[in-house]
């Protein structure tokens, strides 16, 4: 099963909001809302910002919003800041039991 | 939360077994599923497999003829070993707790490197 599709890299100036999308099919994204993502700075582990599609841990700002239309998910960041600028991983449950990560996207602030 | 800590060789020979431990410390870790997961440098996020407290475990398809996971609940940790690896498992390596139906993983150690390499 292919990593899930998420592009490469999005850029914004501070004050804008992006979209990351992260595309799979009806065997994960599209079957289940068990869609997670996770914010990565430089030689730091990964930190869950959404899950379940669109829940929000505790302390997570509400910047963060996820959403979902069929077999694409998407992470926007409203308010864009310096320090959210990082790489973002989507991540689904599979029909087959095993879980996917996308690709990962490089968000850049201009 | 729980707290998780990766530990193990930081460097193996190519086509020895890559060993790595994941201590757990304020959670139990039985009940809970628990993930391996790792990140080749300057690339994305590879998913190994995760383990039940009972011992039930996942692998990834690619993985899979090469991984054993398992778990220690007296010690309130859980175990990766890969077999047979080469240059291209060189790779930070996290652990991390996972829920049912891998709904998310969180919270993550701070991840080890592994470097195979003669």
């Amino acid at each position: 099963q292919s990593a899930l599709t998420q592009p490469a890299s999005v850029s914004g100036s501070p004050g804008q909001s992006i979209t990351i999308s992260c595309t799979g099919t009806s065997s994960d994204v599209g079957g289940y809302n068990f869609v997670s993502w996770y914010q990565q700075h430089p030689g730091k582990p990964p930190k869950l910002i959404i899950y379940d599609v669109h829940y929000r841990p505790s302390g997570v700002s509400n910047r963060f919003s996820g959403s979902k239309s069929g077999n694409t998910a998407s992470l926007t960041i409203s308010g864009l800041q310096a320090e959210d600028e990082a790489d973002y991983y989507c991540s689904s449950h599979t029909s087959r039991s095993i879980r996917l990560f996308g690709g990962g996207t490089r968000v850049t602030v201009l | 939360q729980a707290q998780l800590r990766e530990s193990g060789p930081g460097l193996v020979k190519p086509s020895e077994t890559l060993s790595l431990t994941c201590t757990v410390s304020n959670d139990s870790i039985s009940g809970f599923y628990w993930s391996w997961i790792r990140q080749p440098a300057g690339r994305g996020l590879e998913w190994i497999g995760r383990i039940y407290s009972s011992g039930i475990a996942n692998y990834s398809p690619s993985l899979k003829s090469r991984v054993t996971m398992s778990v220690d609940t007296s010690k309130n940790q859980f175990s990766l070993k890969l077999s047979a690896v080469t240059a291209a498992d060189t790779a930070v390596y996290y652990c991390a707790k996972d829920r049912d139906y891998m709904r998310w993983v969180d919270p993550w150690g701070q991840g080890t490197l592994v470097t195979v390499s003669s």
